[in-house]
């Protein structure tokens, strides 16, 4: 079975700052992905960035990264320069790459970023 | 190319009314997902369909859920009764093959009194 630990319920940060969303997986598959979502306060669910357990190096999308330590099972996701507009709950998440394979999501970390 | 489109947006109904929660998944995707999310429980997962065919209901609360995929661009979730604990919202999400991310639509608020 697969497990998503996201430790921070809330997190603040100041406008302009960087930021890390800490996640930690635990999973007995070799091959697998992990993911975030950014979930607004509109609701939609909203894909910010992948990563594969192979891949050697750590994934990036504009200012989003992921800070991938596959031997202590973690998948931070590192925000530089936040902006207003990155206030939403963030949601880790992983997948096995084996067939007929299913998204388990973690709890969530609410992110606040004050002008 | 349109997203998953969820239909309705928000729904109030009373306990004991049957509620049916509608999906159209992206064009060309061969998985559909339905999620719940509460506050307390977080995103869960509680069927998905590969090729119209559900493959995992193990999330399915009670027998008072049940899902359809007649074909393969609609999907509906059908609770019956309703309970006030149903209230929650509800996910469809889709995707191609087994790679690549999920695609949500933008859920479905229900509210059972």
């Amino acid at each position: 079975a697969q497990k998503i630990t996201q430790t921070q319920p809330g997190m603040f940060v100041q406008e302009k700052e960087a930021v890390t969303l800490d996640c930690t997986y635990d999973t007995s598959d070799q091959s697998y992905g992990l993911f975030w979502y950014k979930q607004p306060s509109s609701g939609e669910m909203i894909f910010l960035i992948y990563q594969g357990s192979y891949d050697e190096q750590n994934a990036t999308e504009g200012r989003y990264s992921l800070n991938f330590q596959k031997a202590r099972k973690s998948a931070n996701l590192v925000i530089s320069a936040s902006q207003l507009g990155d206030s939403a709950m963030y949601f880790c998440a992983m997948r096995a790459d084996s067939g007929y394979s299913t998204l388990t999501f973690g709890k969530g970390t609410m992110l606040l970023v004050s002008p | 190319d349109a997203g998953v489109i969820q239909s309705p947006r928000h729904e109030v109904t009373e306990m004991g009314q049957e509620v049916t929660l509608r999906c159209k998944p992206i064009s060309g995707h061969d998985y559909l997902f339905w999620y719940r999310q509460t506050m307390m429980r977080g995103l869960e997962l509680l069927i998905y369909f590969n090729n119209n065919v559900p493959i995992d209901d193990s999330g399915m609360p009670e027998d008072r859920f049940s899902a359809k995929m007649p074909n393969a661009s609609f999907s509906t979730l059908k609770i019956q009764p309703s309970e006030p604990r149903d209230s929650a919202v509800y996910f469809c999400a889709s995707r191609y093959r087994d790679t690549g991310e999920l695609f949500f639509g933008e859920g479905s608020r229900l509210t059972v009194l």
